[in-house]
């Protein structure tokens, strides 16, 4: 069986773009989680969706979104990417969303220049 | 506020013994986890403690008092491939969200 699977791997984007990142959870998985991961420190949980809606949100501004679809394959979306947004992001699969029971995709690296 | 200490940085020689520390104080615990980064790479699953006392796999153990919101990770018999960043999160009460600490990276000598 495949793993979570992220896509694209690497992406350059310049200040004020927007940028979508891809993720597929492993099959019979009902919820992804996303995490932001700045070099050098741990990640840090932005959005949790289970059964296509959103069941939890860390402290990131509006201009991050996710949504999740029929096949529980999400989407993250920023605009007005910020150098700050320059980060591995994190997918995470599960069955129910517990953390205990979560596995990680290879992630996206981000690049904002 | 939530907040996970770890060292930074740590040193150890190949086929040596080294324990990583990891203090929390958080608004709720459901679980400590402890996660092996190499770099570039996702986060991979080392173990989980829900209860206090050490659980043992292998080469790695990890060890959880939740009275003093304590825990270590101990890796023995050091490979070359140990080199890695090791990351302690916190599950909340809700269990579908962690909070992470910075990770400790561990560099082996030979």
């Amino acid at each position: 069986d495949a793993g979570v699977t992220q896509s694209p791997t690497h992406l350059i984007k310049t200040r004020g773009q927007h940028v979508t990142l891809r993720c597929s959870p492993i099959s019979g998985h009902k919820s992804v989680s996303w995490y932001q991961q700045v070099l050098g420190q741990g990640p840090q949980f932005i959005f949790q969706y289970y059964e296509k809606e959103e069941r939890g949100r860390g402290n990131f501004p509006d201009r991050f979104s996710a949504r999740q679809f029929p096949n529980y394959s999400s989407e993250l979306n920023v605009n007005a990417l910020l150098l700050g947004d320059s980060a591995l992001y994190l997918c995470a699969s599960s069955s129910s969303g517990l953390v205990n029971e979560q596995f990680f995709g290879p992630g996206t690296r981000l690049t904002v220049l | 506020g939530q907040n996970i200490d770890q060292p930074t940085e740590m040193t150890a020689t190949e086929g040596a013994i080294v324990q990583i520390n990891c203090t929390y104080q958080t608004s709720g615990f459901n679980g400590l986890f402890w996660y092996q980064q190499h770099a570039g790479e996702a986060p991979t699953f080392l173990s989980y403690n829900v209860l206090d006392g050490l659980e043992e796999k292998g080469r790695f153990s990890s060890f959880l008092s939740r009275s003093k919101g304590y825990s270590y990770l101990l890796l023995k018999e050091l490979q070359m491939k140990d080199s890695a960043s090791y990351l302690c999160a916190v599950s909340l009460d809700s269990n579908y969200q962690l909070i992470w600490g910075a990770g400790t990276k561990l560099i082996i000598k030979p």
